[in-house]
């Protein structure tokens, strides 16, 4: 069975920090795939990055970063000088499956809250 | 365009009552799904179609009913919820080929269940 752990529920910071959200999963196949989702507060789930179990390469989009290491299980991601738009809940996912049949199985969800 | 619609945004009914959310995607994908989401939980899934064909029924109560007419829209009827149905109602699709890929998610249906 696969779990997704996201210890951290609550998180604060003042603008123009740094932050890390954690993620760390479980899963007893060599194929899967890690997924980021950002959820505002307007409730739509954004799609954030796709990563597959064979790139462990780590991965930059502006202030956004993924450091994925299987060695450990995790896949964190931080966000550079933390703008206050950033506030949001911040959902990892796993999917083990292909194809339509995929299922997605989220973490618990960090919740961020960037201070003016 | 990785736009998902759904309609309406807010929903209130009476445990008697039928009504349907609706949800639209057209960017030719071909998985839709519906999740439910609690307040400070994760999306559950519900149902997942794949071509139009239901794959994926998470034993989900037959008070809802999915339905997908064709490849962009996807519906789900409700008949008699009780209040715990309350929560924000989910639509997404994806592509299906050598996925899984990433899923495009609407902004949600707030349903209240009076």
């Amino acid at each position: 069975a696969q779990k997704v752990t996201q210890a951290q529920t609550e998180i604060s910071v003042v603008e123009k920090e740094d932050v890390t959200l954690d993620c760390v999963y479980e899963t007893r196949d060599t194929t899967y795939y890690l997924f980021w989702y950002k959820q505002p507060p307007s409730g739509e789930l954004v799609f954030l990055i796709r990563r597959n179990s064979f790139d462990e390469q780590n991965e930059i989009s502006g202030r956004y970063s993924w450091n994925f290491q299987k060695s450990t299980s995790s896949f964190n991601f931080t966000i550079t000088a933390s703008q206050v738009v950033d506030s949001a809940v911040y959902f990892c996912a796993l999917s083990e499956d292909t194809g339509a049949n995929s299922k997605l199985t989220f973490g618990k969800g960090i919740t961020l809250s960037v201070r003016p | 365009d990785t736009e998902v619609t759904q309609t309406p945004k807010h929903l209130v009914m009476g445990m008697t009552n039928k009504k349907s959310l609706k949800c639209e995607q057209h960017m030719g994908h071909r998985a839709m799904y519906w999740y439910k989401q609690k307040a400070k939980k994760p999306p559950e899934l519900m149902f997942v179609y794949s071509y139009e064909k239901l794959s994926i029924n998470e034993s989900v109560p037959s008070r809802f009913s999915p339905e997908c007419p064709n490849s962009s829209l996807l519906n789900l009827h409700l008949h008699a919820l009780q209040p715990e149905d309350s929560a924000l109602y989910l639509c997404a699709s994806s592509q299906v080929i050598a996925g899984p890929y990433e899923q495009y998610f609407g902004p949600g249906t707030r349903l209240t269940v009076t």
